[in-house]
């Protein structure tokens, strides 16, 4: 059955630097997602992305963020400086273009940030 | 904010039924119920999804009450690897170009005991 994979699983980083989260999505959808669950919160909702641009984004997804589909296969997230309030595991989905869009996640990446 | 309210945790004993409720009084006519869950600290699932029928997959039934203001996820044989966190969320289905983020809850707990 296809499934979102995501690398790495686990990610040390000191505060300050960029990190690269990379996920390739099911290889048929068109519209991909990240999300990031703070540990013991709520999934929240990042960014979204189709057509090679930003569909939406919430209020985490600032300057610091940034979001690429480098080829046919992978989606990126891009932390430029990251903060200790950046640890938390980051998920990414992607979903069909179909009339009820389920998104399929990855199993994430644990992003630690010291 | 979520649209739908839920318990915050639940028991049920290995091999029967887990009738997991959510209330979601305000759904407007175009918007699906999804059912979500999340094994430990794992990218959320996807179980089912419905408009006002009730169905049914290989994991689950879904039972939408005649007016939609709530629903039952039904696991009919529960086993100790269902124990996770169960999230009801109400969405607005697109056709195609507009983005549809999901938009999590705390959810249940689903605790199956042995």
């Amino acid at each position: 059955e296809p499934e979102v994979t995501q690398t790495p699983s686990h990610q040390v980083t000191q505060m300050g630097q960029e990190v690269i989260l990379r996920c390739v999505p099911i290889s048929n959808h068109l519209y991909f997602y990240w999300y990031r669950q703070i540990l013991g919160q709520k999934v929240e909702f990042l960014v979204s992305f189709y057509n090679n641009e930003i569909s939406e984004k919430s209020e985490i997804f600032d300057d610091q963020f940034s979001v690429e589909r480098p080829d046919g296969s992978n989606f990126t997230l891009k932390i430029r400086s990251t903060k200790l309030e950046d640890s938390a595991m980051y998920f990414c989905a992607s979903s069909e273009r179909a009339v009820q869009e389920t998104q399929y996640f990855g199993p994430g990446t644990r992003l630690l940030v010291l | 904010d979520a649209k739908t309210t839920q318990p915050p945790s639940m028991d049920c004993a290995e091999g029967r039924a887990a009738n997991l409720p959510c209330n979601h009084s305000t759904i407007s006519g175009n918007e699906y119920v999804y059912w979500y869950r999340q094994i430990h600290s794992q990218g959320p699932q996807y179980i089912i999804h419905g408009l006002k029928n009730n169905e049914t997959n290989e994991m689950a039934s879904l039972i939408i009450t005649e007016d939609r203001k709530s629903s039952t996820l039904i696991l009919p044989h529960a086993t100790l690897r269902d124990t996770a966190v169960y999230y009801c969320i109400v969405r607005v289905a697109h056709y195609g170009g507009a983005t549809n983020k999901l938009i999590f809850g705390t959810g249940t707990l689903l605790a199956v005991q042995p």
